[in-house]
């Protein structure tokens, strides 16, 4: 069965500083994998997407994620915080049983420090 | 529309009582989704619709939770004689059907039994 492993419950960071998610996910074959932030009391917002090609992808508010298949891992990265990227943030794998479901992870609640 | 739109945003219901939860989708999208999240947890699938047919209710946890989306765009999720267990937020998705792995959420009703 697929799953999304998100090992990082809570992220402190400081303000300027790089940050780092980690996303490991279970799937037979090439996966559809997401990243969405929620902030308190809002739906969740797609920060970006990976489908197929470059293994390196950009996506909103500065943030990157890398698609690593030796790994099967999905690590979202942003080179420096902003105070405003106080989030929950969650690692998402799309279902290919033909219904395109997302099947989530945890979450990571990151907060940034001053 | 603009987005994809939910009401109530919150509801407090006595357990025993019947409650409905309302999502209209983004225009023209052609798949729904609903999602339950546990307070401290990831969302988790209920149900999807493309157009009024429901294609996968395998995430329904019980006979209680029902959904429906009659003319293909507006869906309902009924939950009947709520119990405690039933407190989560419930999100609503939508996506074009032309690439229904990028999914667009709504802000969520907040469901509260008492």
């Amino acid at each position: 069965a697929q799953s999304v492993t998100q090992p990082d419950i809570h992220i402190t960071v400081s303000e300027g500083a790089s940050l780092e998610l980690r996303c490991n996910y279970s799937y037979g074959a090439t996966p559809y994998l997401f990243w969405y932030v929620q902030s308190p009391g809002q739906g969740l917002q797609l920060l970006l997407k990976y489908f197929s090609g470059d293994t390196l992808v950009q996506g909103i508010k500065g943030f990157e994620a890398e698609f690593k298949r030796s790994q099967s891992s999905f690590n979202l990265r942003k080179p420096s915080v902003h105070w405003s990227d106080a989030a929950e943030y969650f690692c998402a794998v799309g279902s290919t049983s033909g219904t395109y479901k997302y099947i989530f992870g945890t979450g990571t609640r990151l907060k940034v420090l001053a | 529309g603009a987005g994809v739109s939910q009401s109530p945003r919150y509801k407090v219901a006595k357990r025993g009582q019947d409650v409905a939860l309302r999502c209209d989708p983004i225009s023209g999208h052609v798949s729904l989704f609903w999602y339950q999240q546990a307070l401290g947890q990831g969302p988790e699938f209920l149900t999807y619709f493309q157009n009024e047919a429901q294609l996968d209710k395998s995430g329904l946890p019980s006979d209680r939770f029902f959904a429906e989306r009659p003319e293909g765009s507006v869906s309902t999720l009924k939950i009947q004689r709520t119990q405690q267990e039933d407190s989560a937020v419930y999100l609503c998705a939508s996506s074009s059907g032309r690439s229904s792995y990028e999914q667009y959420f709504g802000p969520g009703t907040r469901l509260t039994v008492t």
